[in-house]
């Protein structure tokens, strides 16, 4: 993958334990989010930024907290985990230029609440 | 209701066949994106293709090719002359009002599976 770095990209969590999966990329890209995937569903959106400073919700934001201080950075917070927060999450980035669609995905991180 | 609906849980095909798969959306924005990426078991996600909704031509991007159909709001995939390595998982999104970002609203994916 083109420079969206995941980390960590396995992490086994005791409910109720808070944790940061951290996100970063080096293509000065704007526009970035956090997508969780389980199986059968597809990957949803938790969070989404479209610069340093500006978060907003996507699909699933319950349970996660994200913020922006960078442009680099985009890391997610899970405050309180639980069993229902097992999945694995995926981090991208994109330019904000109209006409470049290539969105670029970090490696995933496979997360287990037990 | 789903923005975008994947009605094919999964396709089988043999190597060098063509295949299609299918991806109806929903939306009333009138400025759109539809993007097909591959999951391959390893579990990154890798980009195909892009059609955008004010697009004339479908999209094509060596075997891949996006058949785009505007009034049904369908935007299928055909991927020509199968390979072994095309068995993954694939997943129709769309990103909605405005042409840039990352925000995308992703279908439930067709399983394809290449045999020999």
């Amino acid at each position: 993958n083109a420079g969206v770095t995941q980390t960590p990209k396995f992490q086994v969590l005791k409910t109720g334990q808070s944790m940061t999966l951290q996100c970063a990329q080096d293509m000065n890209h704007e526009y970035m989010s956090w997508y969780r995937q389980d199986p059968g569903m597809g990957l949803r959106l938790i969070h989404y930024s479209v610069g340093a400073g500006i978060t907003d919700q996507g699909e699933v934001p319950n349970g996660y907290n994200v913020s922006r201080s960078t442009t680099e950075d985009f890391p997610l917070r899970l405050l309180s985990a639980a069993p229902s927060q097992t999945s694995v999450y995926f981090c991208a980035s994109s330019y904000s230029i109209v006409g470049i669609n290539t969105i670029y995905f970090g490696e995933g991180s496979w997360l287990t609440v037990v | 209701a789903q923005k975008i609906t994947q009605t094919q849980p999964g396709m089988f095909v043999q190597e060098k066949e063509a295949v299609t798969l299918d991806c109806t959306y929903d939306t009333s924005d009138q400025s759109y994106g539809l993007f097909w990426y591959k999951q391959p078991s390893s579990g990154e996600m890798i980009f195909l293709i892009y059609q955008g909704s004010y697009d004339e031509q479908n999209a094509t991007e060596g075997r891949y090719s996006l058949n785009f159909q505007k009034a049904r709001k369908s935007a299928n995939l055909v991927i020509s002359a199968s390979q072994l390595g095309d068995s993954a998982m694939y997943f129709c999104a769309m990103r909605e009002g405005g042409q840039a970002g990352t925000a995308l609203i992703f279908g439930k994916g067709t399983t394809l599976s290449v045999s020999s």
